[in-house]
């Protein structure tokens, strides 16, 4: 069954430094997604990307991140410098059509980033 | 503001008792509701997803349920095995423009079933 996969699991970086987020969607899917969720909190939006373009993203989503589709099968979520609070869980999710009432997100088994 | 509430926030159980989970939103409008299970350090894995003229759907053991008047949800799980043992999160897409990109979330409830 195609899954979406991310890597790495587990990535640990001083502050300060710029971290790459991968993912790899499944094949046939066009909608993709980036959340995060803190230790012990709600699971929150960062951004959703379609047509090599972001369609929409949240308050979170400040000129320290960016999404890249650098060669049509990867997914990358970019922390220009991070802090010690962008520390959490790191999910990607896809979706073939958002245009269905059920617009079902797969998502990957995450990162975890922690900043020291 | 749109929020999604869930109860209890734990909640333990002895294998092959029955649960209920409930969920109470207040995105409006929307476009569906979902239920996901997410074990631990794990991505969340979709158990079942409503419209909003839906009012109950199964998936093996769970069955949710939805009340679109009063906002309210639950997921009902029977025959409880250990590997249920989980956080079970509510999930609402508000209806933007006619699509469904972003996603509100519960916080989730922790269950353990215990042998």
């Amino acid at each position: 069954e195609p899954e979406v996969t991310q890597t790495p699991s587990h990535q640990v970086t001083q502050m300060g430094q710029e971290v790459i987020l991968r993912c790899v969607p499944i094949s046939n899917h066009l909608y993709f997604y980036w959340y995060r969720q803190i230790l012990g909190q709600k699971v929150e939006f960062l951004v959703s990307f379609y047509n090599n373009e972001i369609s929409e993203k949240s308050e979170i989503f400040d000129d320290q991140f960016s999404v890249e589709r650098p060669d049509g099968s990867n997914f990358t979520l970019k922390i220009r410098s991070t802090k010690l609070e962008d520390s959490a869980m790191y999910f990607c999710a896809s979706s073939a059509s958002v245009l269905s009432s059920y617009n079902e997100q797969f998502f990957g088994p995450g990162t975890r980033l922690t900043v020291l | 503001k749109n929020q999604v509430e869930q109860s209890p926030q734990s909640l333990i159980i002895l294998e092959g008792k029955n649960c209920t989970l409930q969920c109470n939103y207040t995105v409006s409008p929307f476009s569906n509701l979902r239920w996901y299970k997410q074990d631990t350090g794990r991505g969340p894995v979709s158990l079942t997803i409503m419209t909003f003229s839906e009012n109950t759907k199964s998936n093996g053991r769970y069955t949710a349920t939805l009340d679109a008047d009063t906002k309210q949800s639950s997921l009902h799980i029977t025959a409880s095995q250990l590997s249920d043992s989980a956080s079970y999160i509510c999930v609402v897409s508000p209806l933007s423009a006619g699509n469904n990109r972003k996603l509100i979330w519960g916080l989730g409830t922790s269950l353990a079933v215990n042998p």
